[in-house]
């Protein structure tokens, strides 16, 4: 149980277009999902906390437009890279809430060339 | 604001040794305890919380993890590692309704 996904797994895309991330919970249903991005060997970078029916929180730094967050539903929540640049490749991880515990995703790598 | 260390970057290991990753956090209130795995270009796979209840938790792969409340530590242990067993370790705390802490990680390497 608790299984999240993700899609797509990676992309490749040229720079000034826009990459949509999906992540969704398989068997249960999440009002709070979290977006993070990882740097290579580094830790988890906490982005935003999607919640269901409202506005994403972004944490500090985290361009609102350039990172654009919507969770249209209780197993979905979606991540859109706008205009995406060089500087924006990376490895996306999502989660989910379920019963006090974030479960994630495989994570989505990016790059842009 | 809560923080978590992960003193050990790496912890080198050979293969049926045991191992023990140190996880301290702060915070003066009570806080949930994780303990995620990471492998290469993979997601966090949960391997073991604390909610409440027994201080000792066993997760998946046979590792376990001790909450110490006095000592605010959370070190994950397995009595005997395998290769497979290499992998990123991620320690995380949270308290309440706020966010994850994570830990910056240490590399599990285990070799023949």
């Amino acid at each position: 149980g608790a299984v999240v996904s993700q899609h797509p797994s990676r992309v490749i895309c040229k720079s000034g277009t826009s990459v949509k991330i999906e992540c969704r919970s398989l068997d249960f249903q999440a009002t709070t999902m979290f977006w993070y991005r990882q740097f290579p060997k580094q830790s988890l970078m906490l982005m935003a906390t999607s919640n269901e029916g409202s506005k994403a929180t972004y944490e500090q730094g985290v361009e609102k437009d350039k990172f654009l967050i919507n969770h249209a539903s209780l197993t979905l929540s979606t991540l859109t890279v706008t205009s995406a640049h060089p500087e924006d490749s990376s490895f996306y991880i999502c989660s989910a809430l379920f019963q006090e515990t974030q479960y994630f995703g495989p994570g989505t790598r990016l790059l842009v060339l | 604001a809560q923080s978590v260390t992960q003193l050990d970057s790496q912890v080198p290991v050979f293969e049926e040794a045991p191992v023990e990753l140190r996880c301290n956090y702060s915070s003066s209130v009570s806080v949930y305890l994780f303990w995620y795995v990471q492998y290469p270009n993979q997601g966090l796979q949960l391997l073991l919380k604390y909610l409440s209840g027994s201080t000792l938790v066993k997760g998946i792969n046979g590792f376990e993890a001790e909450f110490n409340k006095s000592q605010t530590s959370f070190h994950l242990r397995k009595p005997s590692v395998h290769i497979s067993d290499t992998a990123e370790y991620f320690c995380a705390v949270r308290r309440g309704y706020s966010t994850l802490t994570f830990g910056k990680g240490t590399m599990l390497l285990v070799s023949p």
